[in-house]
Formats: C-alpha cells, sequence, structure tokens
C-alpha cells in the first residue's frame, strides 16, 4: 500500500504565483486533512474533508483553498502565495474515530 | 478556537531514564492520539486512545485519556537513543465539527547515550 502520497515533495514560488500540492490516498478513507507546520512549531489544520464533496475550515485556512471531488484526492490550491506561506504542508487521512496517517510532506518556500 | 496545551516543550535526559509529557485542553475530546515526528519525515502514529479513562502501552509507551476526557499523558520508559524526536499529541471531536485534528505544539525530546 503506498498510504498517503504527497506531491511535489519540494517547490520555490514566486510572490504571487499560485500552485496546487497534490495529495493523493489509497485507503479509502473518508477523512482527509491539510496541516502547515512552521520551524520548530506544532501542526496547524488549514482544512479538513469528511468525505468527498464536503469540505471545512481549520484554524488557518487564509490563503488556501481545497476540493474534494474523489474520495482517494484532496488538493490544497494556493492562489497568490505570499512569503508567510513558507512552510512545509502535511496531508493525512484517516477512517472516522480512528488514528490518521500522515504523507511525507512538501516543503514549500515563497520568495 | 480549540487549543491543545503540550508540556513540556523540549526535555534533555540521559539514556535510560523515564520521561513523562502531557497535553491539556479546555475542550472535551473524543479520541486522543499520540504522534512521534522525526527531522524531515511526517508525523507517525504511536497510541491512540478512544475512551475515558483508558490506558495503552505499545512497548516501552504507555499512555492515558484523562477522565474528565480533556487531558492525556504520555511515558517513555527506559528511554534509547532513537527516542530521539519530536512528540505531538492530538485531540479530536466528533458531532458538529466532526473529524477535526487538532494538534499540541510538540515535546522536543533529546537523548545523551
Amino acid at each position: 500500500n503506498a498510504g498517503v502520497t504527497q506531491t511535489p515533495k519540494f517547490r520555490i514560488l514566486k510572490i504571487g504565483q499560485s500552485m496546487t500540492l497534490q495529495c493523493t490516498q489509497d485507503m479509502n478513507h473518508n477523512y482527509m486533512y491539510w496541516y502547515r507546520q512552521d520551524p520548530g512549531m506544532g501542526l496547524k489544520l488549514i482544512y479538513y474533508s469528511v468525505g468527498a464533496g464536503i469540505t471545512d475550515k481549520g484554524e488557518v485556512p487564509n490563503g488556501y483553498n481545497v476540493s474534494r471531488s474523489t474520495t482517494e484526492d484532496f488538493p490544497l490550491r494556493l492562489e497568490l502565495a505570499a512569503p508567510s506561506q513558507t512552510s512545509v504542508y502535511f496531508c493525512a487521512s484517516s477512517k472516522r474515530a480512528a488514528e490518521a496517517f500522515f504523507g511525507q510532506g512538501t516543503r514549500l518556500t515563497v520568495v | 478556537g480549540q487549543q491543545l496545551n503540550q508540556s513540556p516543550q523540549s526535555m534533555f535526559i540521559q539514556e535510560g531514564e523515564d520521561v513523562s509529557m502531557n497535553c491539556t485542553s479546555s475542550s472535551i475530546f473524543n479520541t486522543w492520539l499520540w504522534y512521534k515526528q522525526d527531522p524531515g519525515e511526517g508525523p507517525v502514529l504511536l497510541i491512540a486512545l478512544y475512551k475515558a479513562g483508558e490506558l495503552t502501552s505499545n512497548g516501552r509507551l504507555t499512555a492515558q485519556f484523562g477522565i474528565t476526557r480533556k487531558d492525556s499523558f504520555l511515558n517513555i520508559s527506559a528511554s534509547i537513543p532513537s527516542d530521539v524526536g519530536i512528540y505531538f499529541c492530538a485531540g479530536q471531536r466528533w458531532g458538529n465539527q466532526g473529524g477535526k485534528l487538532i494538534f499540541g505544539q510538540g515535546t522536543e525530546l533529546s537523548v545523551k547515550p
């Protein structure tokens, strides 16, 4: 099993550019999450989804958008990249009332 | 919003010592989870707790779901160098905010051989 797969692993963006961070899982999990982790800090929830077609804001949603058209995929969109969005982004998935499994992360730098 | 307060922020211990860290919240959680993160990697689940008062072990690790549902602790016995890393607690609620998984700030553990 691949588990949770994130692409790309690394990316450098210029201020104002846009990009999509991809996340896919092959465990048929209903719940999926996007987190950002700044250096030396914990994980902050950006958006989450409890199933295809349903998304909701987390703790730090500003500057991001998500969609969930299938159970497997949960892409995160940055429309106008800002230096404050430099971070490591983690995608995770879980069954309801069960532990979340994480991807390897995407390290994003905005310059 | 919901916040998890995790302590201590960091620990420097000698190999063989026991370690204890905890997490508290002003809100009730239905599930408590403990994760470990190695540098450059995603968090990996250590222990999951689903019932108030539950005490669960995984090798040298033991975790408890507080009876008030607002706290949890993790103990590591007889620490070894590979225990080095950042440990996170996470709480999950069901209902109106079903599925929202919130993390503590982390405890960075250093083990001196």
